[in-house]
């Protein structure tokens, strides 16, 4: 069974720009989370969202905001890219339903250099 | 919300020796907590997880030991290889309904 697919792997933007990331969860799984990590914040819960709504969300500013599709597939949006951002933006799919204590499996992430 | 710090933050040891990472919770109402390896350039890979109705999990070389009480948590790798080298993190899901990270623990095995 594949793993959880994000394009791109890596991507430069610059400052005011906007971003959209994308995920495919594996087969199956209906609930997708979003995490940023960085050097000084570490691993960070963006939001989560199953059956096309957010569910969950964590302490990030308007700026970032996201999308389920009725596939399951994910895509993240970042607005007026600020050189914080750079990070690696990763994403993790759930099954069956991603309430607690499903087991979630981690992309490989987008990395994301903000100029 | 949910605070969750890991210690060390870097750990060396021998090849064949044993490793042990430690992690402590805040809220009490986490009831899992998985442990994921990361290598440089990768995504974060589970390795082990425990819920809160279970005090102690194994598989082969890898162990997770959970004391609701205290509420902290630990792993355990056992005869260690070079490849065990990479970023270990643990994590806890509470109340919140999010997994919360520690900060990561960097691990070499040396040969």
């Amino acid at each position: 069974k594949a793993g959880v697919t994000q394009t791109p792997r890596y991507l430069i933007k610059t400052r005011g720009q906007q971003v959209t990331l994308s995920c495919s969860p594996i087969s199956g799984h209906r609930s997708v989370s979003w995490y940023q990590q960085t050097p000084g914040q570490g691993l960070q819960f963006l939001f989560e969202y199953f059956s096309e709504t957010q569910r969950n969300k964590g302490n990030f500013p308007g700026r970032f905001s996201g999308r389920q599709f009725s596939n399951s597939r994910s895509e993240m949006n970042v607005s007026t890219l600020e050189l914080g951002d750079s990070a690696l933006y990763l994403c993790a799919s759930s099954f069956p339903s991603g309430g607690s204590g499903e087991t979630q499996y981690f992309g490989p992430g987008t990395r994301l250099l903000v100029l | 919300g949910e605070n969750v710090e890991q210690h060390p933050s870097t750990l060396s040891v021998q090849e064949g020796d044993s490793a042990v990472i430690k992690c402590t919770y805040s809220d009490s109402a986490s009831n899992y907590f998985p442990w994921y390896k990361q290598e440089l350039g990768k995504g974060p890979q589970l390795i082990i997880d425990i819920r809160s109705n279970v005090g102690e999990k194994k598989d082969q070389r890898i162990a997770v030991t959970l004391n609701k009480t205290a509420k902290h948590f630990s792993l355990h790798i056992t005869e260690t290889q070079p490849e065990d080298s990479a970023v270990y993190f643990c994590a806890a899901k509470g109340s919140a309904r999010q997994l919360t990270f520690g900060s990561g623990t960097q691990l070499t095995v040396l040969p």
